[in-house]
């Protein structure tokens, strides 16, 4: 499959627990988005990763979050200290640099925080 | 900053027959792009079609057609010919131009449910 993969797909940790999600993007693809969504409504952008620079970051992601893209593969997104209010879906999307008309996401982490 | 604004939470339809989805937005960025994804209860978002801001012409992608209308700043989603699979959550959403591009907003959403 050269979709983009997310693992795991669901998460339930209890409150105060570290969470650490994956995404593996399309292989030719040097661009790779994090989103989170709430239920009910539509995904809102956390964070933006070219190759391995982060070069933007939501102010919706605050000091518990943290993303990772070593050598411009595969990202990581860290959640410290979780808290009931981080329960949502996870998304991560990528897309070719030069040819961002469509961006291809994943099936997304559902976090449940108990 | 950008907004998307989808106006209908629930629409329904009949097999077979079309159905408009509405989107609004707002943007100070001349060059932006605009997407509609559907989401289906699995939670994948598909893609389903794209517009640029400076295409001449609406896009069409099979079913999927995009009524675009620059003036009103709209880019409604039309799907003819209804099918039971496309009941799912729809999305638009727009990206602009610079480092960000490919950067997506997104609107509420709109549930489309297709009627045997």
């Amino acid at each position: 499959d050269t979709g983009v993969s997310q693992n795991p797909r669901h998460k339930i940790t209890k409150r105060g627990q570290n969470v650490t999600f994956r995404c593996d993007p399309i292989s030719e693809h040097n661009r790779l988005y994090w989103y989170r969504q709430t239920l009910g409504q539509g995904p809102e952008f956390l964070t933006y990763f070219q190759n391995e620079a982060q070069l933007e970051k939501s102010r919706l992601l605050s000091d518990r979050f943290s993303a990772e893209r070593p050598k411009g593969s595969f990202s990581t997104l860290e959640i410290q200290r979780t808290e009931q209010g981080d329960s949502a879906m996870y998304l991560c999307a990528s897309s070719p640099q030069g040819r961002s008309t469509e961006a291809f996401f994943g099936q997304g982490t559902r976090l449940t925080v108990v | 900053a950008q907004k998307i604004t989808q106006t209908q939470p629930g629409m329904f339809v009949q097999e077979k027959e079309a159905v408009t989805l509405d989107c609004t937005y707002d943007t100070s960025d001349p060059s932006y792009g605009l997407f509609w994804y559907k989401q289906p209860s699995s939670g994948e978002m598909i893609f389903l079609i794209y517009q640029g801001s400076y295409d001449q012409q609406n896009a069409t992608e099979g079913r999927y057609s995009l009524n675009f209308q620059k003036a009103r700043k709209s880019a409604n989603l039309v799907i003819s010919a209804s099918q039971l699979g496309d009941s799912a959550m729809y999305f638009c959403a727009m990206s602009t131009g610079g480092t960000s591009y490919g950067k997506l907003t997104f609107g509420q959403g709109t549930i489309l449910t297709v009627h045997p």
